[in-house]
Order: structure tokens, then C-alpha cells, then sequence
């Protein structure tokens, strides 16, 4: 079955560049989800989309961005990127509202996430 | 925010059963899910519980809910090295809410 695709898997930059991490959720699925997991720690919520509209916001960043396609595939924009913004990146996906079970519970599928490292 | 609690360590024989328990405190949570994620790894979803339900079984594993005391645990029969990795309980609130993870339980299988 077709999983959460995030590109690129690995992604080194340099201090105040930019970088941009790709994600194609699961066929048929409308939300999509940003998540940044830190060394050792739990992964916190940064943003989501439910139909090509921001759906909820988290601890992102001001100098990050994000947006949904019309294909629902989705960018997160990381500019000034600091040393701490090194973080395993992860994308994730659902069905929205309208379309929840017992049966599929919602669930949320996670990519495999994008390493980014800061230099 | 919500906030969810898990012990960070356990270690288990293999063959043995192991427990891993999570409690949270957001008393409007709909689904509760459990992730393993293995080293450099991404989240792969084990299981989820319906709010409503007290017990749901899936092959070795069982989760337990006990919604009055905001209790979760995730049972693993017959535990095996291939199991050792962090699991993640993760707690989801409105329908198209995010999720918030507890800090992970490293779960160590000695052969």
C-alpha cells in the first residue's frame, strides 16, 4: 500500500540558508500534518492542512512557512535556518472531518521523515 | 496544552510480556494511538484505541484503556528482540487535531 513519501530523506545546510522538504501523503488522504523531532525527544507538532487551508498551528517557527497544493502534496519552507533547527522532520497524514470511523479511527500515517542537518 | 506521560525505560527477556504504560490528561481525547519508531526510523503506527472502548486486542498486542483514571498501556505477548525500539503514546483530542506524544519508552529485549 502507498505510504507518506517525504523527499529529501537527508538534507545538510548551512547556517542562515534555506531548505525545503517535500511531502506526498497517502492517496485519497486531505490532511497533512508537520512534525519536528528533536535528538532524543518526542516529536512536536508544527502545522497542519486540511484541504489546502491551515488547519491548526503549532510551535513553528516564524521563519518557517508551509503550504498544501492543489494535489495535496505539501512544502514546509524553512529559511535563517539556525544550528537548533537540526531535527528529524516528519510528515504525516489523515482523512479530514467527514470521513471518520471507529473502523479507520482517524488514523494518522507517518512518513519516514527528512533529516535535516544544520552546519 | 495536553500532556501525555510515559516511563522512559524497560527492559524485558524476551519471551516475556512487556507493559508500557502512558497516562494523559486531556479528558476530550477521541482516539488514542500507539507508534514504535526503531533507530533512525520513522513512526510506524501499531494500534489505536476508540476512546469509548476499554480493550482492544491485536495479535501480541493489547491496549488497555481505563478513561476514568486517563490510563492507557500497550501489552506485548511473547516479546522478541525485533521489538526493542521507543514506543510512542500519542493522544488526539478534536478530530482534526494534531497529536501530542508522550517522551517515548525505550523498550530494551535481552535475548
Amino acid at each position: 500500500a502507498a505510504g507518506v513519501i517525504q523527499s529529501p530523506r537527508h538534507l545538510i545546510k548551512e547556517k542562515r540558508e534555506t531548505a525545503t522538504l517535500k511531502c506526498y501523503p497517502i492517496p485519497r488522504h486531505d490532511t497533512v500534518y508537520w512534525y519536528q523531532q528533536g535528538p532524543g525527544q518526542d516529536p512536536q507538532f508544527l502545522i497542519s492542512f486540511y484541504e489546502k487551508m491551515q488547519s491548526d498551528k503549532g510551535s513553528i517557527p516564524d521563519r518557517f512557512s508551509a503550504q498544501q497544493f492543489s494535489d495535496y502534496h505539501s512544502e514546509l519552507n524553512m529559511s535563517s535556518l539556525e544550528l537548533g533547527d537540526s531535527a528529524l522532520y516528519f510528515c504525516a497524514s489523515s482523512l479530514g472531518l467527514g470521513r471518520t470511523s471507529r473502523r479507520s479511527g482517524n488514523t494518522i500515517y507517518f512518513g519516514e521523515g527528512s533529516w535535516l542537518t544544520v552546519v | 496544552g495536553e500532556d501525555v506521560e510515559q516511563s522512559l525505560f524497560l527492559s524485558v527477556r524476551e519471551g516475556d510480556s512487556s507493559v508500557i504504560n502512558c497516562t494523559y490528561t486531556d479528558s476530550s481525547s477521541t482516539y488514542l494511538y500507539w507508534y514504535k519508531q526503531e533507530p533512525g526510523a520513522g513512526l510506524q503506527l501499531l494500534t489505536y484505541i476508540f476512546s469509548n472502548m476499554d480493550m482492544k486486542q491485536d495479535q501480541r498486542l493489547t491496549v488497555l484503556l481505563n478513561k476514568k483514571d486517563k490510563h492507557l498501556s500497550l501489552r506485548i505477548a511473547d516479546t522478541q528482540t525485533g521489538d526493542s525500539a521507543i514506543y510512542f503514546c500519542a493522544d488526539r483530542g478534536s478530530t482534526l487535531g494534531r497529536l501530542y506524544f508522550g517522551r517515548g519508552t525505550q523498550l530494551t529485549v535481552w535475548p
